[in-house]
């Protein structure tokens, strides 16, 4: 099964930063990547997918990079709704969706 | 377009529940669903997915056997049916749209339902 991996586990930054989430995939994946924002009790949002797509309504402050194992989740200047924890989702199978163990965005 | 989910509650180790999802707002039997959980504290785990027609069917390693997706196209209606509960089973469990294709990210998701396995 194609694990996924995450990096960082928690993230300290502050309003107005710009904030770089990775995963790495372990074994090729191509485009087949998505991104999801999680906030407490609510329920995940799709922010990206195919790697690089953004999602219908997401700010453009969102941004996704990569292919092959290496991915790349950008946010251009952190705002205070983007607290939240991020999740990355591979579904390069038709069977198996693995999700990554997820980033947890925290203010500084 | 909205997905909502029912059934969760607390249960015995060993024991059953069957968890429902009732879908509006888009056309259901185009497109493959999924149920994907969270533990508390815990990340995010796909759990199964079910084709459009429901003829193809998928499960983590984790409940294969002892879990069973299920759909009603009739009645716009996703239905996970969970046998031997184990503890490590506690966790919201959410319903899931894909986007287009089952090759695909998840678009829509419920607000969840609780599961919780203990004696």
């Amino acid at each position: 099964d194609i694990q996924m991996t995450q990096s960082p586990s928690t993230l300290s930054a502050s309003v107005g930063d710009r904030v770089t989430i990775t995963c790495r995939a372990s074994q090729s994946i191509s485009i087949w990547l998505a991104w999801y924002q999680r906030k407490p009790g609510k329920a995940p949002k799709l922010l990206i997918y195919q790697a690089s797509t953004l999602e219908s309504g997401v700010p453009s402050r969102f941004s996704g990079t990569g292919s092959g194992t290496e991915f790349t989740l950008t946010i251009s200047s952190l705002q205070p709704d983007d607290f939240a924890t991020y999740y990355c989702q591979q579904y390069n199978s038709y069977s198996t969706w693995t999700f990554g163990q997820g980033t947890k965005v925290e203010i500084k | 377009v909205q997905l909502l989910e029912s059934g969760g509650g607390l249960v015995q180790p060993g024991g059953s529940l069957r968890l429902s999802c009732a879908a509006s707002g888009f056309s259901f039997l185009n497109y493959a669903m999924s149920w994907v959980r969270q533990p508390p504290g815990k990340g995010l785990e796909w759990v199964s997915s079910i084709s459009g027609g429901g003829a193809s069917t998928y499960y983590a390693d984790s409940v294969k056997g002892r879990f069973t997706i299920s759909r009603d196209n009739s009645k716009n209606m996703l239905s996970l049916q969970m046998n031997s509960l184990r503890a490590e089973d506690t966790a919201v469990y959410y319903c899931a749209k894909f986007r287009i294709l089952s090759r695909d990210a998840f678009d829509i998701w419920g607000q969840g339902t609780m599961v919780t396995v203990s004696s």
